[in-house]
């Protein structure tokens, strides 16, 4: 099983429609949960942490469940500039390894 | 300080020659990390840094692959006799410790072994 597995995509949405994305990681000793957008040809940039209780930044929200090791990001209101990959992350350990990135799940956002 | 710097942008050589990369982290933060990403993959770990002290490296880093940190400050990563397997974009990122936060990732290096 990899370390963190997403859906492969490409999702290609109209603009307004909302978008859910899922990830599953492997170590259930994970400690920390990021996504991260990646834009084509750019480098990642942290889009939001994820927390166990769950959290919201305006049209995004990202969920984490423990027990089932899944981590989800919702999208509402697709805009044109959401057209992106995005990428699932887990700090597999206390913060003395790495992120582990998943593959990405490609968004087109469709006029 | 801006965020992560990272030279050059591009990269082309011929096969079999070496290269080298530079990196300077955001200035606070004591981690930095390298890592690698080919088309259609997330990013892949090669090795970090605290301080000057390389912590971890991975089985991806081939014994042509060197890095290093020797003041804590900016790090380089040296390829040497490129095979055109090493055609990637060559990302470098940096967090304060444990990067509970999140890292902080340069432009990246896009090399081409031709």
């Amino acid at each position: 099983r990899k370390e963190v597995e997403q859906d492969p995509g490409p999702f290609n949405v109209p603009e307004g429609a909302t978008v859910a994305f899922n990830c599953t990681y492997s170590n259930s000793a994970s400690q920390s949960f990021f996504w991260y957008r990646q834009d084509c040809r750019k480098e990642p940039k942290l889009l939001m942490s994820v927390y166990s209780s769950g959290n919201e930044d305006g049209r995004f929200t990202a969920q984490l469940n423990r027990a089932s090791q899944y981590i989800s990001l919702l999208i509402r209101d697709s805009k044109l500039s959401d057209s992106a990959t995005y990428l699932c992350v887990v700090n597999m350990n206390s913060g003395n390894t790495p992120l582990v990135f998943g593959k990405g799940t490609r968004l087109s956002v469709i006029a | 300080d801006t965020g992560v710097s990272q030279n050059p942008r591009h990269k082309i050589t011929k096969r079999g020659q070496n290269v080298t990369f530079r990196c300077d982290p955001i200035s606070e933060h004591n981690r930095l990390y390298w890592y690698r990403q080919t088309l259609g993959q997330g990013p892949e770990f090669l090795t970090y840094f605290q301080n000057e002290a390389q912590l971890e490296k991975s089985r991806l880093l081939s014994d042509r692959f060197s890095a290093e940190r020797p003041k804590g400050s900016f790090s380089t990563l040296e390829i040497q006799r490129t095979e055109q397997g090493d055609s990637a974009m060559y990302l470098c990122a940096s967090s304060t410790w444990g990067g509970n936060y999140g890292y902080t990732f340069g432009s990246g290096t896009r090399l081409t072994v031709v």
